[in-house]
């Protein structure tokens, strides 16, 4: 069964600095899905970025970018330039691209910005 | 932009009472997603459901049920709530067919508490 390991159950980054989470995974798949949802605290759960695997390139979202290792089977999320706002609950997710399968979700990491 | 509704957004209730959480989605997708979590804390898949008159279980046992009798509605019931209820639920919907992306949208949950 797949499984999505986040090593940093909370981090805190200074305002305008640069924050990394991690993000693991393992599967048997080759072709897949990854994501990360950011959920602020009492709001909605939203989709800050998606990774395809058969694509080399890394995903970027404006001060969101990811580092996408197939090999290390790991998928980090740098933001760059914090800001308050990023301060939530961030989940990576897994989906493998073939068959009827819902997310598989990592246990989040609470990142805190300080002003 | 996702549009995914759950109503309703706040429930205090009494044990005992028999409970019908709703979600919403006009986005035509043909999958839909129950969690579970508390604040703060990891998603639990309770149930899902990949088309009309299709659910299944999810990986956390729950004494909740759910129907698909319309492609955009996805209803979730408790016969009898108790205090173990008491969490939050979060309904997301996702595309279903060649060329989805495997995203999740998320709705803004329902907070529950049985007192």
């Amino acid at each position: 069964a797949q499984t999505v390991t986040q090593s940093q159950p909370e981090m805190s980054v200074q305002e305008a600095e640069t924050v990394t989470l991690s993000c693991t995974y393992d599967t048997s798949e080759s072709d897949y899905y990854l994501f990360w949802y950011k959920q602020p605290p009492s709001r909605q759960m939203i989709l800050v970025i998606r990774q395809e695997a058969y694509k080399q390139q890394n995903a970027t979202e404006n001060r969101f970018s990811v580092n996408f290792q197939k090999a290390a089977k790991s998928f980090s999320l740098k933001i760059s330039d914090s800001q308050l706002g990023d301060a939530a609950m961030y989940f990576c997710a897994y989906r493998r691209k073939a068959g009827n399968t819902p997310l598989v979700f990592g246990k989040g990491t609470r990142l805190s910005v300080i002003a | 932009e996702a549009d995914i509704y759950q109503t309703p957004r706040y429930l205090v209730i009494g044990t005992g009472k028999k409970i019908t959480l709703e979600c919403s989605q006009t986005m035509g997708h043909d999958k839909m997603y129950w969690y579970q979590q508390d604040p703060g804390m990891e998603l639990h898949l309770i149930h899902y459901s990949y088309g009309v008159n299709s659910t299944e279980k999810g990986d956390l046992s729950s004494e909740s049920t759910v129907s698909r009798i319309r492609t955009e509605h996805f209803p979730l019931t408790l016969e009898s709530a108790r205090p173990s209820h008491t969490s939050q639920y979060l309904c997301a919907s996702s595309e279903y067919g060649t060329g989805e992306k495997g995203t999740q949208y998320f709705g803004p949950g329902t907070r529950l508490l049985v007192l």
